[in-house]
């Protein structure tokens, strides 16, 4: 089963704040990966799927890149209602489809 | 607008069964495939199952394989979940996901709200 995993588990930034997520895969995952967001109490949330592909009115400020076996999630000028829990998770025709451990987006 | 609805979630005790049920509505439900994914109390995601639109593909986890069913009912819009010989580490809150197309691809675009299941004596 392919693993995942993503740094930091957590980062505490101001709004406004550009802050970067990496999650890595234990095997090339050819960009077959999604980026999710949960904000607490609530179900989680697709942003990205493709590894860069924004879903459909997910804000410009979310971006993804990255190919083979590392990828990152990247929040441009930090909004209050962006802090939360992001969890990275390949995705392919084939399970397992295993997430990371989450990264927690705190309010510094 | 895409509602998917959770239900089924208890208090039970260990070894004992227990079936979630998905109702679906906002889309043509038989279009899709279909998956149930947990997270633990503090905890992360986990996925458990997955079926695809006509039951022709099922998938579970190792950690629930020969303990839990996945299965649909296209007719009623409806997933379920059987979940027997439960464990504590069952625990959590359990969430019905839909996937981007009916052959089941690992993007869970729409999440229910979650339905709580607890494993104790």
């Amino acid at each position: 089963d392919i693993q995942m995993t993503q740094s930091p588990s957590s980062v505490s930034a101001s709004v406004g704040d550009t802050i970067t997520i990496t999650c890595r895969a234990s095997q090339g995952i050819s960009g077959w990966l999604a980026w999710y967001q949960q904000r607490p109490g609530k179900a989680p949330k697709l942003l990205i799927s493709g590894a860069s592909n924004l879903q459909s009115g997910v804000p410009s400020r979310f971006s993804g890149r990255g190919s083979a076996t590392d990828y990152t999630l990247t929040i441009s000028s930090l909004q209050p209602e962006d802090f939360a829990t992001y969890f990275c998770q390949h995705t392919n025709s084939f399970p397992p489809w295993t997430f990371g451990p989450g990264t927690k987006v705190e309010i510094k | 607008e895409v509602q998917l609805v959770e239900s089924g979630g208890a208090l039970v005790q260990p070894g004992r069964s227990l079936r979630l049920s998905c109702a679906a509505s906002g889309f043509n439900f038989d279009d899709y495939a279909m998956h149930w994914v947990r997270q633990a109390p503090g905890k992360g995601l986990e996925w458990v199952s997955g079926i695809n639109w006509n039951s022709g593909g099922l998938a579970l986890a190792d950690s629930v394989k020969g303990r839990f069913t996945i299965s649909r009912d296209n007719s009623k819009n409806s997933l379920y979940l059987q979940m027997d010989s439960l464990r504590p580490e069952d625990t959590g809150i359990y969430y019905c996901a839909r996937d981007r197309f009916g052959d089941y691809v690992g993007y869970f675009e729409n999440w229910g709200q979650g339905t709580l299941v607890a494993v104790s004596s």
